[in-house]
């Protein structure tokens, strides 16, 4: 089965703009995770989807950062305005109920 | 509430000695414990869970890790280190009881074994 695949695998923006990373998780899993980890860091958890619906977002930043599972299937979290300290590497998971998580190869965002 | 403590930032080990990568935790209740290992540009790889029963967990690449609740620690060991086990190794965490909730990680230990 295809693993869990996260876009972009780098992103190198300025402060002020807008990205969006997208995370396709292992087909039929009903759970998506996201985390992010800045360097040195521990890695924190960011939001869980369950289907399309948002599970727990307490781990959000703040209003800048914006996650959506339209349909269930893949999901985006859009970062907008970008600043500085929103640099790290994002990670997404996916699991099934009672299965582990499975986890993309992560996006390195660099805010400059 | 739930956290992971890796007390280590790195370690260092030579080619063929044993490896232990240290992690202690806190849960409210009784908790399912991961190591998850990233090589450098790949994504989170799991390793080893303990869920219940034996304390001693073994899993892939010859690692293994023992839960010790009155130590509330979780420990990642390796009789044997390779070059190959370099990586950045992480700790997890989750209540047993807390139903779907995520994992809580720690910070990560840089593992370096030298040749």
């Amino acid at each position: 089965e295809a693993g869990v695949t996260q876009f972009p695998s780098h992103s190198v923006i300025e402060k002020g703009q807008t990205v969006t990373l997208r995370c396709d998780p292992i087909s039929g899993h009903d759970n998506l995770y996201w985390y992010r980890r800045v360097m040195g860091k521990e890695i924190k958890f960011l939001l869980h989807f369950v289907k399309e619906s948002k599970q727990d977002e307490s781990g959000m930043p703040n209003n800048r950062f914006l996650a959506e599972r339209t349909g269930g299937t893949y999901s985006t979290l859009k970062v907008q305005p970008a600043e500085l300290e929103d640099s790290g590497v994002y990670f997404c998971a996916s699991s099934q109920r009672g299965s582990g998580y499975t986890f993309g190869s992560g996006t390195r965002l660099t805010v400059v | 509430a739930q956290s992971v403590a890796q007390p280590e930032d790195q370690v260092n080990v030579a080619e063929g000695n044993p490896l232990t990568v240290k992690c202690t935790y806190s849960v409210s209740g009784n908790p399912y414990l991961f190591w998850y290992v990233q090589y450098p540009n790949r994504g989170l790889q799991f390793l080893l869970k303990y869920i219940t029963g034996d304390n001693l967990v073994k899993g892939s690449y010859g690692f293994e890790a023992e839960f010790n609740k009155s130590q509330t620690s979780f420990h990642l060991k390796k009789p044997s280190a390779l070059v190959s086990d370099s990586a950045l190794y992480f700790c997890a965490v989750r209540d047993r009881n807390s139903g779907n909730t995520p994992l809580v990680f720690g910070k990560g230990t840089r593992l370096s074994v030298i040749a």
